[in-house]
């Protein structure tokens, strides 16, 4: 199972850009990059997936290296209510839909 | 995005009993569920699969006979906390997949704060 690696925390400036990295070097071809987020005491937010090309919605962006090996979550405008740990998941099989979660990134966004 | 929801939302209990949680999928169907209990400055630990129609799967240390966890039908799991301990005591959040477009994405629940005294 592909694990993944993000830093522990980072900070932002409200209004800009908050880019999150994740690297997943072990990633195999047919496993997806999902990013989900967690305010706190609430339950998981699904943001965006993707496999292989890059992917945007409503959210964010997601940008996923040629050779997949790194992504980067791309919240192109920041909020204090964007502050919350992201969790960079690939998914465990192809038909399972479990999720193990790592450690992930908080996000600390700031006035 | 699809909806889930959990009942109750927090839960305070007497040690020795019994607490049980409801998932529900509110406008979707699922055949199977997850449960995952989270610490205080933890992340998320899945415990188990409900399969409707069939057994649980559970994950490597996690106690079948404390945690029953019963998939009644395609909208609803529950997971029952059999004879409560305060280390019992955790935030329970349960999580139904849907499939979109490419893969499958899971929705989660609100959790369900438990505190066993």
């Amino acid at each position: 199972d592909a694990k993944t690696t993000q830093p522990t925390s980072m900070d932002c400036a409200e209004g800009r850009a908050a880019n999150l990295p994740c690297n997943h070097s072990t990633i195999s071809g047919n496993e997806y990059v999902y990013w989900y987020r967690q305010i706190h005491s609430q339950g998981p937010q699904y943001i965006i997936h993707g496999l292989k090309n890059n992917e945007t919605n409503e959210m964010a962006s997601l940008i996923i290296t040629e050779d997949r090996k790194s992504s980067t979550l791309i919240l192109p405008h920041a909020t204090l209510r964007d502050t919350a740990v992201y969790y960079c998941i690939v998914r465990v099989g192809r038909n399972t839909g479990k999720l193990i979660f790592g450690q992930g990134t908080t996000l600390q966004v700031k006035p | 995005g699809a909806v889930v929801s959990q009942h109750p939302s927090w839960v305070i209990c007497k040690s020795g009993t019994s607490v049980k949680i409801e998932c529900r999928s509110l406008d979707f169907q699922a055949t199977t569920m997850f449960w995952y209990r989270q610490f205080p400055k933890q992340s998320l630990m899945l415990m188990a699969t409900s399969n409707e129609g069939s057994k649980a799967t559970y994950e490597q240390g996690v106690e079948k006979d404390k945690f029953l966890i019963n998939h009644a039908s395609l909208t609803l799991s529950t997971l029952t906390v059999t004879s409560a301990h305060p280390e019992d005591s955790s935030f329970y959040i349960c999580s139904a997949p849907l499939r979109q477009g490419q893969g499958e994405t899971q929705y989660f629940g609100p959790g369900t704060r438990l505190l066993v005294l």
